[in-house]
């Protein structure tokens, strides 16, 4: 059974980077046949989509958050990895990372649990 | 404010039909296919309805999905308390090049 589970700091201060990896067991992310995404969901508000990424490290970002989102991976280590920077308290949310059916225009089938990560001095 | 617009809630007794619309745009919905999730509190969210209609294994009949035009809807019959949840339509939006997300909708069982 595929899992992920994201990990990272639940505590990042204003201006500063947000950072946070998705660990996958169960299923290889080499795996030629999907692309693995970041979704986020603030406090009393719904999701959004942050990116995606292919093992090869294709990628596809929010425009919205397109100057501010780096999204790699490390294969050897089975894991993805968020990077945002200059966050705000508006990046306040928990961050869910996801696997997709099959390619970025698939839905996501496997979900982790999700991190908060709060943005606070 | 979402790319996809829903009702932010919605309700019904047990036993009931209820339905979730969603309504997106011609680069969205009216070209590409709708899925819908089930969040629930402190758990990662499901994938409820793919393509438009179709269900994941393990998912009951009672959940159903369609489409037409730039809008879909899900609809949940013989509701049941479990189903109390938040819940979500996505779709791929062809001029933004990414995924948009409804702002969902909190279904409660009466």
């Amino acid at each position: 059974q595929l899992q992920l589970q994201e990990s990272g700091p639940g505590l990042v201060k204003p201006s500063e980077t947000l950072s946070l990896t998705c660990s996958v067991s169960g299923g290889s992310i080499s795996s030629s046949s999907y692309y693995w995404g970041w979704i986020r969901q603030p406090p009393g508000k719904g999701l959004e989509w942050i990116g995606s990424i292919y093992y090869s490290g294709s990628t596809y970002y929010n425009p919205s958050l397109m100057s501010r989102v780096t999204i790699s991976v490390d294969t050897s280590k089975n894991q993805f990895s968020l990077k945002l920077n200059s966050v705000t308290a508006a990046d306040t949310a928990v961050h869910y990372c996801a696997r997709h059916v099959g390619g970025v225009t698939y839905p996501f089938d496997y979900w982790g649990l999700g991190t908060l990560v709060t943005v606070s001095s | 404010q979402s790319v996809l617009t829903q009702p932010p809630s919605a309700s019904g007794t047990p036993g009931q039909r209820v339905t979730i619309s969603c309504s997106g745009s011609s680069s969205n919905i009216g070209i590409n296919t709708v899925n819908w999730y089930q969040h629930l509190p402190r758990t990662a969210p499901k994938l409820l309805i793919y393509s438009n209609d179709q269900r994941p294994s393990g998912v009951p009949d009672r959940f159903s999905g369609s489409k037409s035009g730039t809008s879909a809807s899900l609809a949940i019959s013989g509701l049941q308390s479990e189903d109390e949840a938040d819940y979500y339509c996505a779709s791929w939006d062809d001029s933004l090049i990414g995924w948009v997300f409804g702002g969902g909708t909190k279904l409660t069982v009466l």
